[in-house]
């Protein structure tokens, strides 16, 4: 289903610590599922993305876990830095494949803090 | 990469007038685009699709004569807003399907103020 009008979650840690986001998605149907990044008055930023043939995917200090069992992702931040302090959504796609995609549904989203 | 450019940033308007917000796909063609709403503190709701050349596919509870969804060339949709009320005060944010790595780009968004 949609996204409802709950206030997000929040996720404080330390500078140096490594940080994890938890999102549960919705459909079971969903191929693709796209971690966003998003500061303070402004849009949506890319982080890393997943296909549901896939269970890990790694990055430049984040790694994104797909459990489709359960219906859950989860986005690992590594060496958290204060530049990481931001409101990070998960968001979920069906019929991502070829030349046909998908409307992007959003998940709830946490705001991640991260003290110096 | 593609960038999405949206316009205006920022927009105060009295009540019972209406406000335009333009989404431009820079540098490349956009087909579909996306208009969605923020609440602070809360996620991004999926408010329309857009599609060039045709009538914007409106997701449920949204009311489409309120929020007019032009979508004329393949690299400019508008919304507007008409006849503001303030509990339509929000933050709206486009997004445009084309050929970005990920195949969508977000705008920056417009934070609207109805007073």
């Amino acid at each position: 289903g949609e996204s409802v009008g709950l206030h997000l979650p929040t996720l404080s840690v330390q500078e140096g610590d490594n940080s994890i986001i938890n999102c549960a998605y919705s459909n079971s149907a969903s191929d693709y599922f796209i971690w966003y990044k998003q500061e303070s008055g402004k849009g949506p930023q890319f982080i890393i993305d997943i296909r549901s043939n896939m269970d890990k995917r790694q990055g430049q200090r984040v790694t994104v876990l797909l459990n489709k069992t359960v219906k859950h992702l989860s986005l690992q931040i590594a060496a958290t830095q204060p530049g990481d302090s931001a409101v990070y959504f998960c968001a979920e796609i069906t019929n991502a494949g070829g030349t046909s995609y998908g409307k992007l549904t959003f998940g709830q989203g946490t705001i991640l803090t991260v003290h110096p | 990469g593609a960038v999405v450019s949206q316009h205006p940033s920022r927009v105060i308007c009295k009540s019972g007038t209406s406000v335009k917000i333009e989404c431009r796909s820079l540098d490349f063609q956009a087909t579909t685009m996306f208009w969605y709403r923020q609440f602070p503190k809360q996620s991004l709701m999926l408010m329309a699709t857009s599609n060039e050349g045709s009538k914007a596919t409106y997701e449920q509870g949204v009311e489409k004569d309120k929020f007019l969804i032009n979508h004329a060339s393949l690299t400019l949709s508008t919304l507007t807003v008409t006849s503001a009320h303030p509990e339509d005060s929000s933050f709206y944010i486009c997004s445009a399907r084309g050929p970005a790595p990920r195949g969508y780009t977000f705008g920056s968004g417009t934070r609207l103020t109805v007073v």
